[in-house]
């Protein structure tokens, strides 16, 4: 089975500064992973996801992740965040190719971004 | 139609009382999912229906839960006898084999009172 963790619950920042928000992950097969952004009121929306090829995935708004399989983690950064950026993020994971397709989500990191 | 359709939006019950939950899929998405979000909790896994197979069921809480999807497309998750604890975002979501990665709806806000 999968699991994920989300190392920060809630993460401050100011507007234009850098951010990373850490995810782990644990699973004995190969995985599949994905970021989804949670806007306030609003359903989840896809940030980014890895399936292969490139550790360096780039996804909308900005963002990127990078994939280390050593270190299991699947860390999402922004280089200058903007105050519309405020809002939760998920990170999921599944088994990878011929898997189940059920998502593990992790508890969601809060990003505020203050002026 | 275009994205994932849930209804209701909001729904407040009295506990004791049975909802059922809505969700209308992405059309041509064989795969489709039930999460239960509370505060502070993330996403639960509820159940999981692809194609013709046999659901998972195996994030169902209790057995007052239960779901069906007809005809591979609609799909309505039935709570019986509802208590207060089972207050919570109700957030569905379709994919298939293609996009690897899910589509979610805006959720239904359940309130027990």
């Amino acid at each position: 089975a999968q699991s994920v963790t989300q190392l920060d619950s809630q993460v401050p920042v100011f507007e234009e500064a850098p951010v990373e928000l850490r995810c782990n992950y644990s699973s004995s097969v190969s995985v599949y992973l994905f970021w989804y952004v949670q806007y306030p009121n609003q359903g989840l929306q896809l940030l980014l996801k890895y399936l292969s090829g490139s550790t360096l995935v780039k996804g909308i708004n900005g963002f990127e992740a990078e994939f280390n399989k050593s270190q299991t983690s699947f860390h999402l950064r922004k280089p200058s965040v903007h105050i519309s950026d405020t809002a939760e993020y998920f990170c999921a994971v599944r088994p990878g190719r011929g898997g189940s397709e059920k998502l593990v989500f992790g508890k969601g990191t809060k990003l505020t971004v203050n002026p | 139609g275009a994205g994932v359709s849930q209804s209701p939006s909001n729904k407040v019950t009295e506990k004791g009382k049975d909802v059922e939950l809505r969700c209308d899929p992405i059309s041509g998405h064989t795969a489709l999912y039930w999460y239960r979000q509370s505060l502070g909790q993330g996403l639960e896994f509820l159940i999981y229906f692809q194609g013709n197979s046999a659901p998972d069921k195996s994030g169902l809480p209790s057995d007052r839960f239960s779901a069906e999807r007809t005809g591979g497309s609609v799909s309505t998750l039935t709570i019986q006898r509802t208590q207060q604890e089972d207050s919570a975002v109700y957030l569905c979501a379709s994919s298939n084999r293609v996009i690897h990665g899910y589509t979610f709806g805006s959720g239904t806000r359940l309130t027990v009172v």
